[in-house]
């Protein structure tokens, strides 16, 4: 089966410019997450749907980021305007339910300078 | 928040040898999860340990959760050069949000 598909792979953009990822999840899948992983440290859940609906967004920057899941498919994430901290990947993973094992995108790596 | 964090930080071990790393957390959990991370494959779940189970094993890997001690611990035997990667743990809050903990870089030298 094919795996979760994110784009793009880099973006490098200025502050206070806005940014946009793509994540396609695995076909079937219920659940979508969407990860922050700065430099050496483990990923930060930014948001997690369930089907079209937002399970927790609690440590999700809502001044600046969003996140929409439209059709309970694919799902997009935005930052506006963006920040030299938000520098980091970010992860898109899918899962079949709620507590099941996570399947990883390859992430976008965002560089913000 | 920090849930989980991994103990050592680093482990540097010759091909052949077991590797062991081990996770601490703070609330109860429903289950918790162990990752890889390295520069070819991403994040790659390892296994998953539910709060009632005491010990799985998947191929070379061992995972033991211990719940009176908020702890688990996952054992790579006879390691090879590819198993060098960052290992993470990932716990729920008894919730359906889970988190993951700083990791353990493991190198295995060939």
């Amino acid at each position: 089966e094919a795996g979760v598909a994110q784009s793009p792979r880099y973006k490098i953009i200025e502050k206070r410019q806005s940014v946009a990822f793509w994540c396609n999840p695995i076909s079937g899948h219920a659940t979508l997450y969407w990860y922050q992983q700065i430099l050496g440290q483990g990923p930060k859940l930014l948001i997690q749907f369930q089907n079209n609906g937002v399970v927790d967004d609690s440590q999700l920057p809502k001044d600046r980021f969003s996140a929409e899941r439209l059709k309970g498919v694919d799902s997009t994430l935005k930052i506006q305007p963006a920040k030299l901290e938000d520098s980091a990947v970010y992860l898109c993973a899918s899962s079949r339910a709620l507590v099941h094992e996570q399947y990883f995108g390859p992430g976008t790596r965002l560089t913000v300078t | 928040s920090q849930q989980g964090e991994e103990d050592p930080q680093a482990l540097s071990i010759q091909e052949g040898e077991n590797a062991t790393m081990n996770c601490s957390y703070k609330t109860s959990i429903n289950n918790l999860q162990w990752y890889r991370q390295n520069s070819g494959r991403g994040l790659v779940h390892l296994i998953l340990i539910r709060s009632n189970e005491r010990e799985k094993h998947s191929g070379r890997l061992r995972v033991t959760l211990d719940t009176s001690k908020k702890s688990s611990s996952l054992l790579i035997t006879a390691s090879r050069a590819a198993d060098t990667a960052s290992y993470f743990c990932a716990t729920d809050e008894g919730t359906y949000k889970y988190i993951f903990g700083t990791g353990t870089r493991l190198k295995v030298l060939a």
